[in-house]
């Protein structure tokens, strides 16, 4: 089975400090997408970064970077200047592409904590 | 932006009764659509892809009796769980691709929790 790995159950950090959530995946595909997801409380699933597999460049959005070394097939996340409002449940996600954009195997999640 | 809408948001059903879950998707087209389920505190695990005017596909260990698929129209795909046992009880989620939006976009409902009593 092609897996996508979080080996961190849980995390914390101090309020605008740094802090890196660790994803590892597994795939035999050439085209495919890796994701970040956050759920907090409400548990809707909101978008953090994407990244497509194609590009060398590591993907960026505001405080939220990625570190995506493909031969090593690692995608971490990077959350700098960390707000209270980033405590939530982190899920890393595999995605084919193609017809099959969209269809996502997630990792076990990171439950992170932010100390004011 | 697009919208997935999932309803209804909550539901509770006695053992031996079904449920029907929506997912629409409010301004795009949504060719395939996506079933999750997620355990409190555990990942979500794709239980089939929903394609309009043909079989759901399910992954390997879902009931397809249990979990019946429906998406008969480009904006909407229900999830209706038949003869609904405690064990069912999960929340569900539902996600759309926009396929045509310039980068393709996955977009996820709100989700259903239920609980079977």
């Amino acid at each position: 089975a092609q897996t996508v790995t979080q080996s961190q159950p849980e995390m914390s950090v101090q309020e605008a400090e740094t802090v890196t959530l660790s994803c590892t995946y597994d795939t035999s595909e050439s085209d495919y997408y890796l994701f970040w997801y956050k759920q907090p409380p409400s548990r809707q699933m909101i978008l953090v970064i994407r990244q497509e597999a194609y590009k060398q460049q590591n993907a960026t959005e505001n405080r939220f970077s990625v570190n995506f070394q493909k031969a090593a097939k690692s995608f971490s996340l990077k959350i700098s200047d960390s707000q209270l409002g980033d405590a939530a449940m982190y899920f890393c996600a595999r995605g084919a592409g193609g017809t099959s954009y969209g269809k996502l195997t997630f990792g076990q999640g990171t439950i992170l904590t932010v100390h004011p | 932006g697009a919208v997935v809408s999932q309803h209804p948001s909550w539901v509770i059903c006695k053992s031996g009764t079904s449920v029907k879950i929506e997912c629409r998707s409010l301004d795009f087209q949504a060719t395939t659509m996506f079933w999750y389920r997620q355990f409190p505190k555990q990942s979500l695990m794709l239980m089939a892809t929903s394609n309009e005017g043909s079989k759901a596909t399910y992954e390997q260990g879902v009931e397809k009796d249990k979990f019946l698929i429906n998406h008969a129209s480009l904006t909407l795909s229900t999830l209706t769980v038949t003869s609904a046992h405690p064990e069912d009880s999960s929340f569900y989620i539902c996600s759309a691709t926009d396929t045509g939006s310039p980068n393709e976009k996955l977009f996820f409902g709100s989700g259903t929790q239920l609980s079977v009593l």
